[in-house]
């Protein structure tokens, strides 16, 4: 394993503030994507970026927002605005978009209380 | 709209057993399908890719445009294959977005 990261493993926030979700890379990959993982529902995408200082949003990016200044690290932010953010979140890369493999890290388990 | 369906949930064979985990998707173009497996406590990782057209710990998959199906099979199925196991379609223009089934989870039981 290595190669992609994501911290941390648990999470824990109160209800209304806004966390922070850290993955970084270092395979030199183009694209990196993130991914709500629930029980029965697969993976579904939130957000999802081809290359520096450019990304896209998913099928379910309400309540998400992303950042991509470097080419190793794509930070998710899950807001207040999110009505149901207590998941499983999965963090992935590939060389480049669409076309090969995704590289996924461990994951991070974020629990709203 | 591309789908992937995976329409079991939950597959128990024996061991030593045939397996096929089925996958079916939805797309115009000439698609790029994938099998990824998820082991107990262990990251999502690729199993499989139909351009390669290999065989992975006695794994095949076999893209079939007809009925556009990308079922799994492998013919005797051991206790360490049990995984949840994901389709996946990736749209390699335009969006660039991969798609996922809801998954299968296999047990295979001694």
């Amino acid at each position: 394993d290595g190669g992609i990261t994501q911290s941390p493993k648990y999470l824990f926030r109160k209800e209304g503030q806004n966390v922070t979700l850290s993955c970084e890379q270092n395979l030199n990959h183009d694209a990196m994507y993130w991914y709500r993982q629930d029980p029965g529902q697969g993976l579904r995408l939130i957000y999802y970026s081809q290359i520096v200082n450019d990304f896209q949003k998913g099928d379910i990016a309400e309540g998400y927002s992303v950042s991509r200044e470097k080419k190793e690290s794509f930070p998710l932010t899950v807001t207040s605005a999110q009505k149901n953010p207590t998941a499983f979140y999965l963090c992935a890369s590939s060389p480049t978009p669409g076309l090969n493999e995704q590289f996924f890290g461990p994951g991070t388990r974020l629990t709203v209380l | 709209a591309q789908r992937v369906t995976q329409p079991e949930k939950l597959l128990s064979v024996f061991k030593g057993a045939p397996v096929e985990l089925k996958c079916n998707y939805s797309y115009s173009g000439s698609p790029e399908l994938f099998w990824y497996v998820q082991y107990s406590r262990q990251r999502l990782q690729l199993l499989l890719r139909h351009i390669s057209r290999e065989s992975i710990k006695g794994f095949t998959a076999d893209l079939n445009k007809g009925e556009t199906s990308f079922h799994l099979k492998k013919p005797f199925a051991q206790e360490e294959d049990s995984a949840m196991y994901y389709c996946a379609l990736s749209i390699p223009s335009g969006t660039y977005k991969y798609i996922f089934g809801t998954g299968t989870r296999l047990k295979v039981l001694a």
